[in-house]
């Protein structure tokens, strides 16, 4: 019962290098998140897929894009690291879109931009 | 807009003690709120959401809130704390299809 799956774990990129952020999950959820969590800021969503087909700022989208490649799996690009995107990111998935059921998390990916 | 805010960055109280973790909300509306817990290199977990009913909410490994719609707050307690509810608590409330984060209080609890 894997749940939220997200690849990859950990990663280092350099200032202006890009890439992709992986999620996917098992429980046929129609709702799915990226948020970034830092010290002392708690979680900030980036962006939102309400149900497959859409897609949705969050409170930080800036130097990010999202695609939701089908029900299944939601991705987070960042097209030119910055320092400033240092951070963990976690994904996550609900049932429903109105938001009454609990959100469940992948572990998270730990980026560094140096 | 909603919001959460969690007043307090840490508590510390010590196996089996009863602790209290807050949380205040402000919302347009009825509130949805929510208590996540998180662990060393983990994801979030769900606790307990209040959707509506019962003031008193009981959710997972012995935790409850308590929903004040007065006093706008939806607190975590638990009446006998354990070391293994050292971990990171966040309270969050529902804002259309999503759900706005508070900052999170860390909680530690000393043997």
């Amino acid at each position: 019962n894997a749940g939220v799956t997200q690849t990859p774990k950990f990663q280092v990129l350099k200032t202006g290098q890009s890439m992709t952020l992986q999620c996917a999950q098992d429980m046929n959820h129609n709702s799915m998140y990226w948020y970034r969590q830092d010290p002392g800021m708690g979680l900030r969503l980036i962006y939102y897929s309400a149900s497959e087909g859409t897609t949705d700022k969050g409170e930080v989208p800036n130097g990010y894009n999202v695609s939701r490649l089908n029900k299944r799996e939601f991705s987070l690009r960042l097209e030119s690291a910055a320092p400033s995107q240092t951070s963990v990111y976690f994904c996550a998935s609900t049932e429903d879109r109105g938001g009454n059921q609990p959100q469940h998390f992948g572990d998270g990916t730990r980026l560094s931009i140096l | 807009a909603q919001s959460v805010a969690q007043p307090e960055d840490q508590v510390n109280v010590a196996e089996g003690n009863p602790l209290t973790v807050k949380c205040t909300y402000s919302v347009s509306g009825n509130p949805y709120l929510f208590w996540y817990v998180q662990y060393p290199n983990r994801g979030l977990q769900f606790l307990l959401k209040y959707i509506t009913g019962d003031n008193l909410v009981k959710g997972s490994y012995g935790f409850e809130a308590e929903f004040n719609k007065s006093q706008t707050s939806f607190h975590l307690k638990k009446p006998s704390a354990l070391v293994s509810d050292s971990a990171l608590y966040f309270c969050a409330v529902r804002d259309t299809d999503k759900l706005i984060f508070g900052t999170g209080t860390r909680l530690q609890v000393f043997p």
